[in-house]
């Protein structure tokens, strides 16, 4: 069974800057696994940011980015707010069919 | 304006069936493939299956094990996912979610672009 790994938990002071990865049980993480990332605030639905491991979406803010990093899918926020702390999920594709998320990140910003 | 609306989900007895809906609207439905994904109470996100704009070709968690079947009528813009020997651990809120291409293949474009709210199902004797 595949399993997708991210960091259970991470703190990042406002305006600062932090990193969170998705790892994959199977090996490194390529662009071939198309990682998308995702954000969801308590009792709301999750909300895509960024898909095939770099491409915004046009509600993005610019702050966000993704990128591949030391064989992980990697997210990035740059000059945090405080309305970034939430959950934030990976998703990766196993050849079309197969979609995993990862466990989650719960940000916090303190 | 694009929207997905669950419904269906409510209290159910283990071992019973249930099938859930999602109707969507502002887009054009049989362009894209369609997924659905739960979330347990106080865990993270689950894809569970996914179907592409003509229903060819269909994709299942490995968890399933044939108890989830995803179908969708692009006449009624719906789609629906029945769930058969329910568990107590299918608790859960259900999601329904638009894909960004049209098809279960591998491409830049895949993305879950829209979001239902979700419908609850909570399984309990």
């Amino acid at each position: 069974q595949t399993v997708v790994t991210q960091e259970p938990s991470l703190t990042v002071s406002p305006g600062g800057t932090v990193t969170l990865t998705c790892a994959s049980s199977t090996g490194a993480v390529t662009s071939d696994y198309y990682p998308g990332w995702f954000q969801q605030k308590p009792g709301q639905a999750p909300r895509a940011l960024i898909y095939s491991t770099t491409n915004k979406h046009s509600w993005t803010p610019a702050r966000f980015s993704g990128s591949l990093l030391g064989g992980k899918a990697a997210l990035t926020l740059s000059g945090v707010q405080p309305e970034d702390e939430a959950e934030y999920y990976c998703l990766l594709y196993y050849g079309g069919a197969q979609l995993v998320f990862g466990g989650g990140t719960k940000l916090t910003v303190l | 304006e694009v929207q997905l609306v669950e419904s269906g989900g409510g209290l159910v007895q283990p071992g019973r069936s249930l099938t859930l809906s999602c109707g969507a609207s502002g887009f054009t439905f049989d362009d894209y493939a369609m997924h659905w994904v739960r979330q347990a109470p106080g865990k993270g996100l689950e894809w569970i299956s996914g179907i592409s704009w003509n229903s060819g070709r269909i994709g299942y968690a490995d968890f399933v094990k044939g108890r989830f079947t995803i179908s969708r009528d692009n006449a009624k813009n719906s789609l629906y996912l029945q769930i058969n020997r329910l568990r107590v651990e299918d608790t859960a809120l259900y999601f329904c979610t638009k894909d960004n291409y049209s098809t279960l293949v591998t491409n830049p474009r895949r993305t879950m672009d829209v979001w239902g709210q979700g419908t609850t199902v909570t399984v309990s004797s």
